[in-house]
């Protein structure tokens, strides 16, 4: 079946603008997870969504930052105010179920964001 | 200190031959492991998962976890060329859903 998508897979913009990227999960999968990964480093935690709500947003780096799933299925990550320390993949991931210890992960293919 | 630890490499190994990567991690509660593989320029894979001490066998790939060492390893037996990739260390903590990664190992296989 289809595996998790992204759009746009590349978004460049200039400092001071908003920006959205979309996330269109496996189909039946209730648990949505955004990452971010810069160069040279593994992914790193942004928040996580089960059905619509937003499980865990302790990863979110400021309050430019904001997340929304309102039909508990697509997700859209919103930036506001873009600064070029912003720029990095932005990875989305689903799995089958929250909690439990048995959570595999399956991730887009990204979000490259270029700041400039 | 760092939550999961890899060494960055890279690590070379000639054709065929078993490459060996390690990780461990900080979290005593962790009760999850994966290992991702990520070629350049694309985005992590799942290759394994393993949630109990012990050796988990899949094709050539073997995953050894090691909870009262907080260690988890990845094995690859005869590896080839197409193997050479980052592969990243995944841990799901006790605290939430979230997976914590190791800062990946660079795989080369050299023909």
């Amino acid at each position: 079946g289809a595996g998790v998508s992204q759009t746009p897979s590349n978004k460049v913009t200039e400092k001071g603008k908003y920006v959205e990227l979309r996330c269109d999960p496996i189909s039946g999968h209730t648990a949505l997870y955004w990452y971010r990964q810069s160069l040279g480093q593994g992914p790193e935690f942004l928040i996580y969504f089960q059905g619509t709500g937003a499980a865990d947003d302790s990863g979110l780096p400021n309050d430019r930052f904001f997340a929304v799933r309102p039909e508990g299925s697509v997700s859209t990550l919103k930036i506001q105010r873009t600064e070029r320390g912003d720029s990095a993949v932005y990875l989305c991931a689903s799995s089958l179920t929250l909690g439990g210890g048995y959570n595999e992960q399956f991730f887009g293919p990204g979000t490259r964001l270029t700041v400039l | 200190q760092k939550e999961v630890e890899q060494n960055s490499g890279p690590l070379s190994v000639p054709e065929g031959a078993i490459a060996s990567l390690n990780c461990t991690y900080s979290d005593r509660g962790s009760q999850s492991f994966f290992w991702y593989r990520q070629y350049s320029g694309k985005s992590p894979e799942l290759i394994m998962s393993i949630y109990s001490n012990g050796d988990k066998e899949d094709g050539r790939f073997t995953a050894q976890l090691n909870k009262a060492s907080q260690y988890v390893s990845l094995l690859i037996r005869d590896s080839q060329p197409s193997d050479s990739a980052t592969y990243l260390c995944a841990v799901l903590g006790n605290a939430g859903n979230m997976l914590t990664f190791g800062g990946g190992t660079r795989l080369m296989v050299k023909p």
